[in-house]
């Protein structure tokens, strides 16, 4: 049963053209976040909900932003994605924010800029 | 700073042998959680096995094990009876205290299981 859902799986964009990666979650978790993983690194957190409450992370570029209109669903918006922000795209999602949590994540978002 | 260290960029092992993947770490914390994450490929990342570091046992998880050393800030991994499903990159990660629940992870161990 699939618990963290991302859609697509897949996407392409073109060099400038804004793109929105979706996330939906069957947990009824609180925490939900985004991480960036560019290839054969380690991902890289870039901001996360705690409910409501937006959490970026200091090194997160302002082309980056995320919207969490309900608890099951986050957004990951780009909106002048460049070549290096190339790179898998992975949701996850806490029960809490407490450090004892485990993060279940989703299959992650292969973005590819043109 | 807090970062996690994975020296073995890829290692192989063949099916039924057993393979240990090293991970450091630091952090001046005394109150973390570890973990080690499988990422299959083109797959999702999936909780192997996790360890509170105020817990001297080592934890284990059916074939998988952990050898925690905590003066030494090693947490590493040892996979028995390895299996074909086993291929995959494996990532260590951190949560302290105080990081708002933020994953330190570190640059990963492809694995990959030989027939």
């Amino acid at each position: 049963d699939a618990m963290v859902i991302q859609n697509p799986r897949y996407q392409v964009t073109q060099f400038g053209k804004p793109v929105t990666l979706s996330c939906s979650q069957t947990l009824n978790h609180n925490v939900m976040y985004w991480y960036q993983q560019k290839s054969s690194q380690a991902p890289k957190l870039l901001f996360h909900y705690y409910d409501k409450d937006f959490n970026n992370e200091a090194d997160t570029p302002d082309n980056f932003q995320s919207r969490r209109p309900n608890t099951s669903f986050c957004f990951l918006d780009i909106r002048s994605p460049g070549l290096g922000d190339a790179a898998m795209y992975l949701c996850a999602t806490s029960r809490s924010g407490r450090y004892t949590d485990t993060q279940y994540f989703g299959p992650g978002t292969r973005l590819t800029v043109l | 700073a807090q970062t996690v260290t994975q020296s073995q960029p890829e290692m192989s092992v063949q099916e039924a042998e057993t393979v240990t993947l090293s991970c450091t770490y630091d952090t001046s914390e005394n109150n973390y959680y570890l973990f080690w994450y499988k990422q299959p490929p083109s797959r999702q990342m999936i909780l192997v096995i996790r360890q509170e570091a105020y817990k001297q046992q080592n934890a284990t998880e059916n074939r998988f094990s952990v050898n925690f050393q905590k003066a030494a800030k090693s947490f590493s991994l040892k996979i028995s009876d390895s299996q074909l499903g086993d291929t995959a990159m494996y990532f260590c990660a951190f949560r302290t205290l105080s990081n708002t629940g933020k994953l330190i992870f570190g640059q990963g161990t492809t694995l990959q299981v030989k027939p």
